[in-house]
């Protein structure tokens, strides 16, 4: 069965650094999604992203965050210079279509010091 | 208000027992809902999508009513392996993103 896969599964990292988190979403999925999870709070929203450019973001994915396709199968999530409070988990997700359900990867662990 | 709430239990239950989730959201613009399963430090996963005229897949039924924008979710017979956090989730047309409720947390005990 076709799987969102992540890397790394945990990435620590000094706080003003420079982090890069991977993805491969479903080969034939067209959205692509990242979404983080603060320990002991509820999953919440960064960005969307179609058609080679983000289609939504949310509050949380201010100038520090930026998303890239590179390639034909990798999505990444750049945070430029990491706070604490940027320490969760970062899941990302596709879909084939807007409005269907969302596939979830295994998620990155961000510990920032 | 929260888009979405939830009771965050737990609620605990014997093996073989009956268990309902209910979960309220508050923007009427929400089109699609979905019940998410997630295991400890884990990925949400989905369990299944929810419709008005209300689905079963196994032990699992889930309901919308649009009128009281209320969803719930029913698991009947539940096993050791049901204990989990189920996550109400609703999908916003147009924005594509989900919004996620914080989560009920389910507890199946022998």
């Amino acid at each position: 069965e076709p799987e969102v896969t992540q890397t790394p599964s945990h990435q620590v990292t000094q706080m003003g650094q420079e982090v890069i988190l991977r993805c491969v979403p479903i080969s034939n999925h067209l959205y692509f999604y990242w979404y983080r999870q603060i320990l002991g709070q509820k999953v919440e929203f960064l960005v969307s992203f179609y058609n080679n450019e983000i289609s939504e973001k949310s509050e949380i994915f201010d100038d520090q965050f930026s998303v890239e396709r590179p390639d034909g199968s990798n999505f990444t999530l750049k945070i430029r210079s990491t706070k604490l409070e940027d320490s969760a988990m970062y899941f990302c997700a596709s879909s084939l279509v807007s409005y269907n359900e969302q596939f979830f990867g295994p998620g990155t662990r961000l510990t920032v010091l | 208000r929260k888009e979405v709430e939830q009771d965050p239990g737990p609620f605990n239950v014997p093996e073989g027992a009956t268990v309902a989730f209910n979960c309220t959201y508050s923007n009427s613009a929400s089109q699609s809902f979905f019940w998410y399963r997630q295991d400890c430090r884990k990925e949400p996963k989905l369990l299944m999508s929810v419709y008005s005229s209300g689905n079963e897949d196994g032990r699992f039924t889930a309901q919308l009513n649009r009128a009281s924008q209320y969803i719930s979710l029913l698991i009947r017979d539940s096993k050791l392996s049901d204990s989990a956090t189920y996550l109400c989730v609703a999908l916003n047309t147009g924005f594509q993103k989900l919004v996620f409720g914080t989560g009920t947390r389910l507890l199946v005990s022998p």
